[in-house]
């Protein structure tokens, strides 16, 4: 079964700057979907950014961006200009073309001002 | 935009009980999942529906039924709830393609005594 590892349980970032956290899967697999959900204390976990396997250009979404090495089955999440309202649970998640969603432990971020 | 609802935020139930989750969408998706969330472990899949009356057995089923009547309601079920079913459960829903992105609901948090 694919499996999606995220080594960090827990990283902090002083306001404005700029952290990196980390998600590398394991499948063998060439199609597939990569997605980093965020959930912030007591609310709705949303989608913060998805990139298709397929594609070499890695997602951006305004201060998100992601660091996608499919050879090395690596899709780390970059956010910019970190905001107090960026502190959340970070999930990263691997799904095949159909219903198959794999989900990491999560990342605890704080972000200090 | 995509609205999911959960039919209780908090519920405190007693060892034995049986125990309903609601989870609603008004997006006409045709796929809803049921997960249960538990620190360090992430999300777990329980059980999903792809269609009205089907249903299909997750990672962790055990323990768990689900009802699926009408399109935009999908039902979770205790049938006897026990302590180790204490969690945060999480509905989502996605559209029929595969690379559909999943949006999820509020959450339930579930303490079972």
């Amino acid at each position: 079964a694919q499996t999606v590892t995220q080594s960090q349980p827990e990283m902090s970032v002083q306001e404005a700057e700029t952290v990196t956290l980390s998600c590398t899967y394991d499948t063998s697999e060439s199609d597939y979907y990569l997605f980093w959900y965020k959930q912030p204390p007591s609310r709705q976990m949303i989608l913060v950014i998805r990139q298709e396997a397929y594609k070499q250009q890695n997602a951006t979404e305004n201060r998100f961006s992601v660091n996608f090495q499919k050879a090395a089955k690596s899709f780390s999440l970059k956010i910019s200009d970190s905001q107090l309202g960026d502190a959340a649970m970070y999930f990263c998640a691997y799904k095949l073309g159909n219903n198959d969603m794999r989900f990491g432990a999560g990342t605890r971020l704080t972000v200090k001002p | 935009d995509v609205k999911v609802t959960q039919s209780s935020r908090y519920l405190v139930k007693r060892t034995g009980e049986k125990v309903f989750l609601e989870c609603v969408q008004d997006m006409d998706h045709e796929n809803m999942f049921w997960y249960r969330q538990d620190p360090g472990l992430g999300l777990r899949l329980i059980y999903f529906s792809y269609d009205v009356k089907m249903k299909e057995k997750g990672d962790i089923p055990e323990g768990y039924s689900v009802s699926r009547e009408k399109k935009e309601r999908f039902s979770l079920i205790l049938e006897s709830a026990s302590t180790n079913q204490t969690s945060m459960y999480l509905c989502a829903t996605q559209g029929g393609s595969g690379k559909e992105t999943q949006y999820f609901g509020p959450g339930t948090r579930l303490l079972v005594l």
